[in-house]
């Protein structure tokens, strides 16, 4: 089955860095890769995925990019702020129309210091 | 438009007892998915339901079970509990179209075992 390993595992940037997370599956068969924030108390929120079919993706602060060849894709966070302050998971699986079963990695704690 | 909800938030159980947790999706969507969450293990990935019937399974035994009923709702079932099934219990729904694979989770039910 699909295994995703993450690191950092802890994560401390000063306010308005940048923060990078990095991930790496092992099925290459796996096509679509998202990324969940989770704040104290809540659930697993997405903030961004990519599909296997492209490189890159950017929302706002946010990018994503994804490096099929050697089996990892990165979370880039730039000017960051407090609020960013969560637990980031990455995730990979096979999305077809056979439903979903995501694999997580095991989190990274973000700490942004003012 | 209501989020998923969880119920019960908290409970606390002794060995050998057996629990259900309950899980309301948002209003449309026919896929619902249950993780384990613990600090050591991380998310994974425990089974998903979809239109009344077991999709996938995941690497847990036999003392966790699931259903889902015709209103969508599901419901979770551990039986003989074990001091090492306490964690947090996420259940996921996500529905189709443009944003099939995104995960919409609820904050959980946070279960004890003594």
């Amino acid at each position: 089955g699909e295994n995703v390993e993450q690191h950092p595992s802890t994560l401390s940037v000063q306010e308005g860095d940048s923060a990078v997370i990095k991930c790496t599956y092992s099925d290459s068969a796996s096509n679509y890769f998202p990324w969940y924030k989770q704040e104290l108390g809540k659930g697993p929120q997405l903030i961004i995925d990519i599909r296997s079919n492209v490189g890159e993706k950017k929302d706002q602060r946010i990018a994503v990019t994804l490096n099929k060849t050697a089996k990892h894709f990165s979370l880039h966070i730039t000017e960051t702020q407090p609020e960013d302050s969560a637990v980031y998971f990455c995730a990979a699986t096979i999305l077809t129309g056979g439903g979903n079963k995501l694999t997580f990695g095991t989190g990274t704690q973000l700490k942004v210091e003012l | 438009k209501a989020g998923v909800t969880q119920t019960p938030r908290y409970l606390i159980k002794t060995r050998g007892q057996q629990v259900t947790l309950s899980c309301s999706p948002i209003s449309g969507h026919r896929s619902v998915s249950w993780y384990q969450q613990t600090p050591g293990q991380g998310l994974q990935f425990l089974f998903e339901y979809f239109s009344e019937t077991q999709r996938n399974k995941g690497n847990f035994p036999g003392r966790f079970s699931g259903r889902q009923f015709s209103n969508s709702r599901s419901e979770m079932n551990v039986s003989t509990l074990e001091l090492g099934d306490s964690a947090l219990y996420l259940c996921a729904s996500s529905g189709t179209g443009r944003r099939t694979g995104e995960l919409f989770f609820g904050e959980g039910s946070r279960l004890t075992v003594l």
